[in-house]
């Protein structure tokens, strides 16, 4: 068990360029979850997949956002036209299911310059 | 009003002191009861994690969650330097997490 794998773990990319965070979840784990996180507060949801599917989309996941997980393992979340405002760190969790605990990576931090 | 409400703190206690760790939430739907301890630019790694009310212990962590009162609560005995971290609240009805806002512990040697 290898635990979940996020790359890169700091992106730091010009305001207006498009950036794409990829997660690798434990392996065998049916849910994957992506969350935000910025300075001094709680992660907060953004979205989340059954295997290839994608069930739930949080209302911060705005349409610069898009996330993908197209052969039921890995994740990537692409943003496009980055703004100043999407500075955070972008967390990937999973769980073999819905009533399991999530288990975290390290994230990735993007910066916005 | 926020669903999950938690000190942001900062709390400073000495090494060996007993901490307790405090947060309420709003949604009677939330079943699962999770504890994380995050270091600083890390990920949030898993403690405790319980189902409806009751206490959870594991060695020097005990969790409790009280649903009628919508209260949960972490307790760290015998405080130890290495336990200084931020830690999370975090619940759930069976999917997403919503987490609490972390309180930021140092446990002073």
């Amino acid at each position: 068990d290898t635990g979940v794998s996020q790359d890169p773990r700091h992106k730091i990319t010009k305001r207006g360029q498009n950036v794409t965070f990829r997660c690798d979840p434990i392996s065998e784990h049916n849910r994957l979850y992506w969350y935000r996180q910025t300075l001094g507060q709680g992660p907060e949801f953004l979205t989340y997949f059954q295997n290839e599917a994608q069930l739930e989309k949080s209302r911060l996941l705005s349409d610069r956002f898009s996330a993908e997980r197209p052969k039921g393992s890995f994740s990537t979340l692409e943003i496009q036209r980055t703004e100043q405002g999407d500075s955070a760190m972008y967390l990937c969790a999973s769980s073999s299911d819905g009533y399991q605990p999530q288990h975290f990576g390290d994230g990735t931090r993007l910066s916005i310059l | 009003q926020k669903e999950v409400e938690q000190d942001p703190g900062p709390l400073s206690v000495p090494e060996g002191a007993i901490v307790s760790l405090n947060c309420t939430y709003s949604n009677s739907a939330f079943q699962y009861f999770m504890w994380y301890r995050q270091y600083s630019r890390k990920g949030p790694e898993l403690l405790m994690y319980t189902y409806s009310s009751g206490n959870k212990e594991d060695g020097r962590f005990t969790a409790q969650v009280d649903k009628s009162s919508k209260y949960i609560s972490l307790f760290i005995r015998d405080s130890q330097p290495s336990d200084s971290a931020t830690y999370l609240c975090a619940m759930s009805a069976g999917g997403k997490l919503i987490f609490g806002q972390g309180t930021e512990l140092s446990v002073k040697p």
